[in-house]
């Protein structure tokens, strides 16, 4: 089955302590991206990647790093986590731009 | 800066009705708008995707229209269940050099038995 995979899906971490959010995606996809959902301020981008070893900035990066090693991975790093980064990520996935993307389940990530 | 508006916040209707959610953005310099359906505590599904040149996608009980020229598109959703009961999110991708999708924040909807 065609799908986007987060893990964990439900994380509660305490402030400061490194954290990685993993993305796994199996339909040989170029493009990926992470988006986090905050109550009224909708889905924003984080970092995109339009290829192995291509990362770019979205519209909140600040306190995150991602990687692009392969092709089908695309884990999110948070190096030292705050209590501003409770959220609910999404990684997404797609073909190209003019295609449609596909989103994982998401994670809850709590930080205290 | 493209910014994704979506009228109204929340709807409620009874089952049964046909309802229209709107969606306008302010670029009209976009590849294309892909309409996404929310399940609370869940991941995003894909309902709909429409090219910068179409003007209309269909999917079962589903029309998303798309007028570029003046930034706005209609999802309409006909004779409504209680299954389609969700958040609908309407998102557009443009920024040449990027891959971004810009998100509305949706309309919270709720079809009442």
């Amino acid at each position: 089955e065609a799908q986007v995979t987060q893990n964990p899906r439900y994380l509660i971490t305490v402030t400061g302590k490194k954290l990685t959010v993993t993305c796994s995606q199996n339909m040989n996809h170029e493009y990926m991206s992470w988006y986090r959902q905050d109550p009224g301020l909708g889905l924003r981008q984080i970092y995109y990647s339009m290829n192995v070893e291509v990362t770019d900035k979205g519209d909140v990066p600040e306190g995150y790093k991602v990687s692009r090693k392969e092709k089908r991975n695309f884990p999110l790093i948070l190096e030292s986590p705050s209590p501003n980064q409770t959220s609910l990520y999404f990684c997404a996935s797609g073909v190209d731009r003019e295609t449609e993307a596909f989103f994982g389940q998401g994670t809850r990530l709590t930080v205290v | 800066k493209q910014e994704v508006t979506q009228i109204p916040a929340a709807l409620s209707v009874p089952e049964g009705e046909n309802l229209v959610l709107n969606c306008s953005f302010t670029d009209s310099a976009i590849y294309n708008l892909q309409w996404f359906r929310q399940d609370p505590g869940k991941g995003l599904t894909s309902l709909l995707l429409i090219q910068s040149s179409q003007r209309e996608q269909t999917s079962g009980r589903l029309n998303a229209s798309l007028d570029k020229s003046s930034g706005r598109s209609t999802l309409y959703i006909a004779a409504s269940q209680p299954g389609d009961s969700a958040t609908y999110l309407c998102a557009v991708r443009s920024g040449a050099g990027s891959y971004q999708l810009t998100f509305g924040k949706g309309t919270k909807l709720s079809v009442i038995p």
